[in-house]
């Protein structure tokens, strides 16, 4: 069946860095594709959609400068944590959909961001 | 490791029907259960949790019982209506697992009509 991948699954950067996460959907066209992030004992929050060759949009208090989101192919979006701070220390989930409707979708094995 | 199974779909439903979407867990630890939902073209939400056995959770007339002894978290709504219709997912936490914080089910996909 369709997947979608999470890479790095763990990651460890100093503060003031950058770190890229990478959510790619391997067989099948993502047309949509959303970026959460969990909170320890917290449920998912979502960040952001991204559309494949538009912007993205974000969700109220979350920071477009600071979390920049790319989608530039139908298969491929990222996520990048700039100047990353401790309290950006989370998991990041991605999710991925390829149907304009929304009602396939699929989840990325996450990934844990530690910023020391 | 930590999975989540849950019924597959479509679920086709009249309105005013009673719902029930089954799902069942594994886990190593103590961990906290989910209902998110999905509406078409949005992202998830949070429907409902429970975080310790006996937990139930519930929001918009859906309910969730967090039940240890058949590890189950089974999602019940007594009449649903059109605007109900979406995709749902089960999932787990397991703060104990560090490597795997969230788990999800497959999803669930509603489908009411009026």
């Amino acid at each position: 069946g369709a997947v979608v991948s999470q890479h790095p699954s763990r990651v460890i950067c100093k503060s003031g860095t950058s770190v890229k996460i990478e959510c790619r959907s391997l067989d099948f066209q993502a047309t949509t594709m959303f970026w959460y992030r969990q909170f320890p004992k917290k449920s998912l929050m979502l960040m952001a959609t991204s559309n494949e060759g538009s912007k993205a949009t974000y969700e109220q208090g979350v920071e477009k400068d600071k979390f920049l989101i790319n989608h530039a192919s139908l298969t491929l979006s990222t996520l990048t944590v700039t100047s990353a701070h401790p309290e950006d220390s989370s998991f990041y989930i991605c999710s991925a959909s390829f149907d304009t409707s929304g009602n396939t979708i699929y989840f990325g094995e996450g990934s844990w961001l530690t910023v020391v | 490791g930590d999975s989540v199974t849950q019924m597959e779909g479509p679920v086709t439903l009249s309105e005013e029907a009673c719902l029930t979407i089954n799902c069942t867990y594994t886990a190593t630890g103590y961990p906290s259960l989910f209902w998110y939902v999905q509406y078409p073209g949005e992202g998830l939400q949070l429907l409902l949790k429970a975080t310790k056995a006996d937990d139930k959770g519930s929001n918009k007339g859906f309910e969730a019982t967090y039940r240890k002894e058949t590890t189950s978290f089974h999602l019940e709504k007594g009449s649903v209506q059109v605007s109900d219709s979406a995709v749902y997912f089960c999932a787990l936490s397991d703060w104990g697992n560090a490597g795997n914080m969230l788990t999800f089910g497959g999803g669930t996909r509603l489908m009411v009509k009026p």
